[in-house]
């Protein structure tokens, strides 16, 4: 185990709704990163939170939006959901950059 | 939990023999390098990295290969066994330090 630790496991939404995923990182670590990752693909970085402040995004939209919290757990939110959302949401923490990632078991969102 | 690796390429390999898993990398910036296997429903585990300053290292029953002529990155695991059925993904971290980039994944099924 990592000791990253993400909730919900499952969810299922509806288009349009709004949703937040939950991740506590390891003990120690002030860095998070959020991916999807897609049936059949590899993880895709949404972004990064280092110390409460972005620290990095890839190619997603606005809608996607983030916050990391003092004791550097973490939220990923998401508007509007499309169906195209649905994936497994995984997070992983580390120290600084450059340094091994510690992934959560993911959280599994179904958009209907 | 579903399946990561529906409509990955395959690499069947008899119990006890040695499996090869390649991967190219498209960053010639990048400079660090980690493989990571990740079984259904879990999210992808940690098992060894590289720098780009070595070309080889090795850990318990696996060998990272290095490549950086020809970006290409090979794990080796040595007698392979019934608990390493799993997907295997390659990733990278550009000088920016704080996003992995996950290539498209192997699945390793091994048989009895």
């Amino acid at each position: 185990e990592t000791g990253v630790t993400q909730s919900p496991t499952h969810l299922i939404k509806t288009r349009g709704q709004q949703v937040t995923l939950r991740c506590s990182s390891q003990s120690g670590h002030n860095t998070v990163s959020w991916y999807q990752q897609a049936l059949g693909q590899g993880p895709q970085f949404i972004f990064q939170y280092y110390r409460e402040e972005e620290n990095g995004r890839g190619n997603f939209p606005p809608r996607f939006s983030g916050l990391q919290f003092p004791n550097y757990s973490s939220e990923l939110n998401v508007n509007a959901l499309e169906l195209d959302d649905s994936a497994l949401y995984l997070c992983a923490s580390t120290q600084g950059a450059n340094n091994e990632q510690f992934f959560g078991p993911g959280t599994r969102l179904t958009v209907l | 939990g579903e399946s990561v690796g529906l409509h990955l390429p395959t690499l069947s390999v008899q119990e006890g023999d040695n499996s090869i898993i390649n991967c190219a990398y498209s960053n010639s910036a990048s400079d660090y390098f980690i493989w990571y296997k990740q079984e259904s429903g879990k999210g992808p585990q940690f098992i060894i990295d590289i720098r780009s300053n070595m070309d080889k290292r090795q850990g318990q029953r696996v060998t990272v290969l290095l490549n950086k002529t020809v970006k290409h990155l090979s794990l080796q695991i040595a007698a392979t066994q019934p608990g390493d059925s799993a997907v295997y993904f390659c990733a990278e971290i550009g000088a920016a330090g704080n996003k992995l980039t996950f290539g498209g994944g192997t699945r390793v099924l091994v048989k009895p």
